[in-house]
């Protein structure tokens, strides 16, 4: 089945400090993957995705994001953290046709000033 | 331009009333999704459809109903509310094309007592 993990609960970083939230994939043929970030009482953004093409995928907010098919990761990076970065971000893969995604069940960022 | 709207942003119901909420999105996008938000959990496709007139289910379609009447209207039913509803249900919607990001709107937070 095609699915996402995102395996740490929570990720704490100090302000200006690079932020990392993981994510692995299980998904057949060539994946999509999707970024999302959740702000509190708000609905999902989109941040970035990768299709195809180069590994390095940059998107909004300084976010960028790296795929590894070795390591069947998507991993969310930036290199100096914000208090503002602060939120609960979910990466997320096709779970067949039609569009629909299948989501992991979300990291917490927490950035302490 | 709008993007995607939902209402009511929040109810509490009693075990065994219904309910309708609805979504509305002004992209002109085919595709749209209704999930349940659950801590820990992270999002879980409940209906979606493909087209005006168009409907399948989910994940998690149990105890819900949806339609698509007009294309930029998508709403989800509950005919007999359960405390196991309790949630936050966002709309989403989307272009046709594979690896399309979602767009979310802000979500409302149902409580069944």
């Amino acid at each position: 089945a095609q699915s996402v993990a995102q395996p740490e609960d929570q990720v704490n970083v100090a302000e200006g400090n690079p932020l990392t939230v993981k994510c692995t994939y299980s998904v057949s043929g060539n994946p999509y993957l999707f970024w999302y970030v959740q702000y509190p009482n708000r609905g999902l953004q989109f941040l970035l995705k990768y299709i195809t093409g180069d590994n390095l995928v940059k998107g909004s907010y300084g976010f960028e994001a790296e795929f590894n098919k070795s390591q069947t990761s998507f991993h969310l990076k930036k290199p100096s953290a914000l208090v503002s970065d602060s939120a609960l971000y979910f990466c997320a893969a096709p779970l067949g046709g039609n569009n629909r995604l299948a989501f992991g069940k979300g990291n917490q960022v927490v950035v302490i000033p | 331009n709008a993007g995607v709207t939902q209402t009511p942003k929040f109810r509490v119901l009693k075990t065994g009333q219904s309910m309708t909420l609805l979504c509305a999105q002004d992209m002109n996008h085919e595709y749209m999704y209704w999930y349940r938000q659950d801590p820990g959990m992270g999002l879980r496709l409940i209906h979606y459809s493909v087209g005006e007139g168009t409907t399948a289910k989910g994940e998690v379609p149990d105890g819900y109903n949806v339609s698509r009447l007009k294309k930029q209207n998508f709403l989800l039913g509950l005919e007999s509310a359960a405390p196991s509803q309790t949630s936050v249900y966002f709309c989403a919607s989307s272009y046709v094309t594979g690896g399309n990001e979602q767009y979310f709107g802000p979500g409302t937070r149902l409580t069944v007592t």
